[in-house]
């Protein structure tokens, strides 16, 4: 059975620019939840899909955006990044809709300059 | 707005001992706790949880306790090992399908 996993490992993005996330979720898994944890800080939660739809959202602005695929794969999407955006970002999948069961990606680190 | 609390950034307990990690929320719509344990450059793992209808759960190891009218949780870990050592994070949900995380613990087992 393969785990959560998530691509790229790292990236280097500059300010202004926009950025793409993926997320492979666990099979069997139709709920995937994205967090975003700053240098220090607990992970913060950004929104979850659901069945390819949005399920719940956190206190980020619209710039964040994501995406559910049929295959419940799963993107996060940051336009006009600023320097404030980076950090960690995690992705989790569970097998159904809340957030029991959730297993974490590694993660991406992100770093805006 | 933090509504997850955890006040002890880091903890050392020596090999065998009790480790006890605290947290405290603000929120008493919370209906689910969570304990999740992270290791470096890997995605927290979940470790126990706990209903708001029970006041203690147990796991082997790992016991969480939930005062609810404190609005405080805590994590016993008897006994210690060195494998413990790592990043301990706190979570709750409830309503309107929101999820919290505390700040963390970095919990240290010394052998």
């Amino acid at each position: 059975e393969t785990g959560v996993t998530q691509s790229p490992t790292h990236l280097i993005k500059t300010r202004g620019q926009q950025v793409t996330l993926r997320c492979s979720s666990q099979s069997g898994h139709n709920t995937v939840s994205w967090y975003q944890q700053a240098l220090g800080q607990g992970p913060q939660f950004i929104f979850q899909y659901y069945r390819e739809e949005e399920n719940g959202r956190g206190n980020f602005p619209p710039r964040f955006s994501g995406l559910q695929f049929p295959n419940y794969s799963s993107e996060l999407n940051v336009n006009a990044l600023e320097l404030d955006d980076s950090a960690l970002y995690l992705c989790a999948s569970s097998p159904r809709t809340g957030f029991y069961e959730q297993y974490f990606g590694p993660g991406t680190r992100l770093t805006v300059t | 707005d933090q509504q997850v609390k955890q006040n002890s950034p880091s903890l050392s307990v020596q090999e065998g001992r009790i480790s006890i990690l605290n947290c405290d929320y603000t929120n008493s719509m919370f209906d689910y706790f969570l304990w999740y344990k992270k290791y470096p450059a890997e995605g927290p793992t979940f470790l126990i949880s706990i209903s708001s209808i029970k006041d203690k759960n147990e796991d082997g190891r790992f016991t969480v306790f939930l005062n609810k009218s404190a609005k405080h949780l805590s994590l016993h870990i008897v006994p210690s090992q060195p494998g413990d050592s790592a990043v301990y994070f706190c979570a709750a949900s409830g309503t309107g399908n929101q999820f919290y995380f505390g700040t963390g613990t970095s919990l240290t087992v010394i052998p």
